[in-house]
This record gives C-alpha cells, structure tokens and sequence, in this order.
C-alpha cells in the first residue's frame, strides 16, 4: 500500500496569514492526490482534486500543487472558516489512502 | 442534490455484528461506486470497503478482510455495510461516501452525516 505523510502534524496561525501543508506519497501518485477540510463533528469535504483542481464552491485561495511523490496545500490569507482538520488522500491505486491530518488552530 | 443518509450504528460488544445503511438520493446510484470511510475517536480517516456500481466488485482494507462484507441494493439506492467479529478497534464513526468512479475506488466527492459504531463490553 501507499503510504502517505502530511506534515506538519498541526500549525498554529492567525486570520490573514499564509500556510502550506504538505503531502508526501511513499511511492509515486502520479497527479491523483486529494484534499480535504474536516470540521469538529462534521463529515471531510473535497477541496482540490488532481493535485490543483478547485472544487466548485471553494475558495481560491486554496491551492494545490505538486506531482509524483510531493504535493502541497496552501491558503494564501487564512480566514476564520478556515480552522479545521486537511487530510491528503491518494487515489493513484487501491486501496486509496489518507494522511494521517494536518489541524489548523488560531494562534 | 446529492443526500447519503447513513444509520445504524450503535453500541455492541465485542465479536457481535452490527450492520449499517447508506441511503442515497439526487444522483444516478448504479453509475457510481459506493465507499464506507471511518473514524476513530480523535483520529483520522481510514477508508474501509468499496463497491463497484453495479455491484460485482468489492474492495476491503485489510483490516476487515473477511470480517466485513459491503453490498448494495440498486434498487432500493441503499449501500450496506455488514459488520461482523467486532472488535475494539472498530470503534469509528462510519461515513458512507459516493465514489467519483463506477468501477474502481477513486476519491470520494460526497460525503453522509456519518453513523457511530461502539465496540465495548
């Protein structure tokens, strides 16, 4: 299976600032690497499929990159709807596979 | 729009059975394969089972092989997820969730509410 590894783990940041999360896949993907925002009790929402493709309804200021084995998520100005949980999720083969999360606190 | 109603969690003891539905609405259900995400309490997503559309393929993790069996009734646009030989570690809340592909497992775009499953004595 492949492994998946988002880092860092959390960060802690403040409304207006830029983050990037990163996604490491254990062996090639490809382009089929997929973000997701989970919020407390809520089920995940997809963001960005394709390594960049916006989903509709989603902000641009969510942008994804990469391809192969390195993938990042970036929010260029962090807003309060922001904080939450972002999973990476591989689809390249099965079984597809998650990362282990990325939490966004306010700093 | 897309609805996935998930239900039938609950709390049950160890080696018991539980079996969970996943109804679905706003979408054309057998062009789609079907998936159960769970997870952990304080943990993260961990897919555990697909099915193809027209349901003649069913993909596992190897953490339920042969505990858990996934099947879906096309006609009632209900996905099912039985689960037998429970075990702690199972304890997750259960997310039914809509595949962008037909025959294989891909990403998931649409998620349910999601159902909680406890495994405790």
């Amino acid at each position: 299976d492949i492994q998946m590894t988002q880092s860092p783990s959390s960060l802690s940041a403040s409304v207006g600032d830029g983050v990037t999360i990163t996604c490491r896949a254990s062996q090639s993907v490809r382009s089929y690497l997929n973000w997701y925002q989970q919020k407390p009790g809520k089920a995940p929402k997809l963001l960005i499929s394709a390594a960049s493709r916006l989903q509709r309804g989603v902000p641009s200021r969510f942008i994804g990159s990469g391809y192969g084995t390195d993938f990042t998520l970036t929010i260029s100005s962090l807003q309060p709807e922001d904080f939450a949980t972002y999973y990476c999720l591989h689809s390249h083969t099965s079984p597809s596979t998650f990362g282990q999360g990325t939490k966004v606190e306010v700093k | 729009e897309v609805q996935l109603l998930d239900s039938g969690g609950g709390l049950v003891q160890p080696g018991g059975s539980l079996r969970l539905s996943c109804a679905a609405s706003g979408f054309p259900f057998t062009s789609y394969t079907m998936n159960w995400v769970r997870q952990a309490p304080g943990k993260g997503l961990e897919w555990v089972s697909g099915i193809s559309g027209s349901g003649d393929a069913a993909f596992y993790a190897d953490a339920v092989k042969g505990r858990f069996t996934i099947s879906r009734d096309n006609s009632k646009n209900t996905l099912y997820l039985q689960m037998n030989s429970l075990r702690a570690e199972d304890t997750a809340v259960y997310y039914c969730a809509k595949d962008i592909y037909s025959g294989r497992v891909g990403y998931f775009d649409d998620w349910g509410q999601g159902t909680l499953v406890t495994v405790s004595s």
